[in-house]
């Protein structure tokens, strides 16, 4: 099974800054990432597949990148309503596996 | 617009059973791959099962291979979990969600098991 690590746990921002948050694979996934976005009490919703296609309606705000074991979603400028707890996910190998989460808190 | 709703979720005591069910709409479901993925308290998301298109193939991550079954009736529109022998580890907020080479497109908002005495 895949170990996907995510760095930091929490990072806390101000509205307006550019945050990236890592993701690290234990052997490589090629480019078969994604990022998902998640709020209490929310449906998660994909960010990104491909490690760096965007999904339908996510704003341009939003990049990934990365291939292999080392990948990486960019938030160029943070607004309100992306305060949320984000995960990435591997979907190279069964099973597939999520990281445990970076939250991305209001400074 | 494409909305999963589940329900079935609740209290119960170690050894129990469940049946949790995921109704879709605004989506051809039965050309869909389907998922439950489930979140522990305080925890990360795992993956549980999967099921295709026509119910034919199916996949249980291996800490519940055998207490769980996913399920389909597409002419329902709908996807089952039916939980058996459950222990306290599996209290979780269970999820259904469409499912595209592997990856969940699309998620319903959840129905939260709690396994107590």
């Amino acid at each position: 099974e895949i170990l996907m690590t995510q760095s930091p746990a929490t990072l806390s921002v101000s509205p307006g800054e550019r945050v990236t948050l890592s993701c690290r694979a234990s052997q490589s996934v090629n480019s078969k990432l994604v990022w998902y976005q998640h709020k209490p009490g929310q449906a998660p919703r994909l960010l990104m597949y491909g490690a760096s296609t965007r999904a339908t309606g996510v704003p341009a705000r939003f990049s990934g990148s990365g291939s292999g074991t080392e990948f990486t979603l960019t938030i160029s400028s943070l607004q309100s309503e992306d305060f949320a707890v984000y995960y990435c996910q591997q979907y190279n190998n069964w099973p597939q596996t999520f990281g445990q989460g970076t939250k991305v808190e209001i400074k | 617009e494409v909305q999963l709703v589940e329900s079935g979720g609740g209290l119960v005591q170690p050894g129990g059973s469940l049946r949790l069910s995921c109704e879709a709409s605004g989506f051809a479901f039965s050309r869909y791959w389907m998922s439950w993925v489930r979140q522990a308290p305080g925890k990360g998301l795992e993956w549980v099962a999967n099921i295709n298109q026509g119910g034919g193939e199916k996949y249980h991550v291996d800490s519940v291979r055998g207490r769980f079954t996913v399920s389909r009736d597409n002419a329902k529109n709908s996807l089952y979990l039916q939980i058996n022998g459950l222990r306290a580890e599996d209290t979780a907020v269970y999820y259904c969600a469409t499912t595209a080479n592997g990856y969940f497109d699309h998620w319903g908002q959840g129905t939260l098991v709690t396994v107590s005495s």
